[in-house]
């Protein structure tokens, strides 16, 4: 079945330091779409990345990811780690590029926790 | 734009009790989902629908699970005789197109 892995359950990382969260997949589906939702604590998971074009990179606040096909991962980095980024992060895959369905299918998540 | 509502945010149901979640999605959005979240198993998929029809529940538990949407305004889901492995985040979400946006969700403990 199509499946989603995040190997870190908790990441830890100095301020000011660049950060990176894995994500592999398996799927069948032929055209994907891929996601990272961020959580903060007691709030809802939203939306932080999207692509579904190979190779291109894609960022928003600071974090880029970029899909890549050939190797099924889409991992998240940030090159400057910052107080407020600590949160649980999940990477997710939806079927079609215009992701039609809307159903995602998550990895088990990430914490990141940024400490001083 | 409020955003996906849950009510009640926590709720707390003995061993053998029914529970009723609600979800009041996005005015507009066509699709809406429920997932379950839990330290073990993160976010998993119950069941989904598009302009009100249940499209896919594959996640579902079978027997005691069910989920409705009678109207596009709203959606439950229904847990009858909940055990304590049923204690989890229940999030709601509804979507347009491509992007998902979820409740905050409803903390369901099973004493």
């Amino acid at each position: 079945g199509d499946s989603v892995t995040q190997t870190e359950g908790l990441v830890t990382v100095t301020e000011g330091l660049p950060v990176k969260l894995n994500c592999t997949y398996q799927t069948t589906y032929l055209t994907i779409a891929f996601f990272w939702y961020v959580q903060y604590l007691n709030e809802a998971p939203q939306v932080l990345l999207k692509s579904s074009t190979d190779n291109k990179r894609t960022e928003h606040q600071g974090f880029h990811a970029t899909l890549h096909k050939s190797s099924s991962s889409f991992h998240l980095q940030k090159s400057s780690a910052q107080l407020s980024d600590s949160a649980l992060y999940y990477c997710a895959l939806s079927e079609g590029e215009t992701g039609n369905t809307g159903k995602l299918i998550f990895g088990l998540g990430t914490t990141l926790q940024v400490q001083p | 734009n409020a955003g996906v509502i849950q009510t009640p945010r926590h709720k707390v149901t003995g061993k053998g009790q029914e529970a009723t979640l609600w979800c009041e999605p996005i005015s507009g959005h066509s699709a809406v989902f429920w997932y379950r979240q839990t330290i073990v198993q993160g976010l998993e998929f119950l069941t989904y629908f598009r302009n009100q029809a249940p499209i896919d529940d594959s996640g579902m538990p079978k027997e005691r699970f069910s989920a409705q949407m009678p109207n596009q305004s709203h959606s439950t889901l229904k847990i009858q005789s909940t055990q304590p492995q049923d204690s989890a985040v229940y999030l709601c979400a509804s979507s347009f197109t491509q992007e998902v946006f979820f409740g905050k969700g409803t903390r369901l403990t099973v004493v």
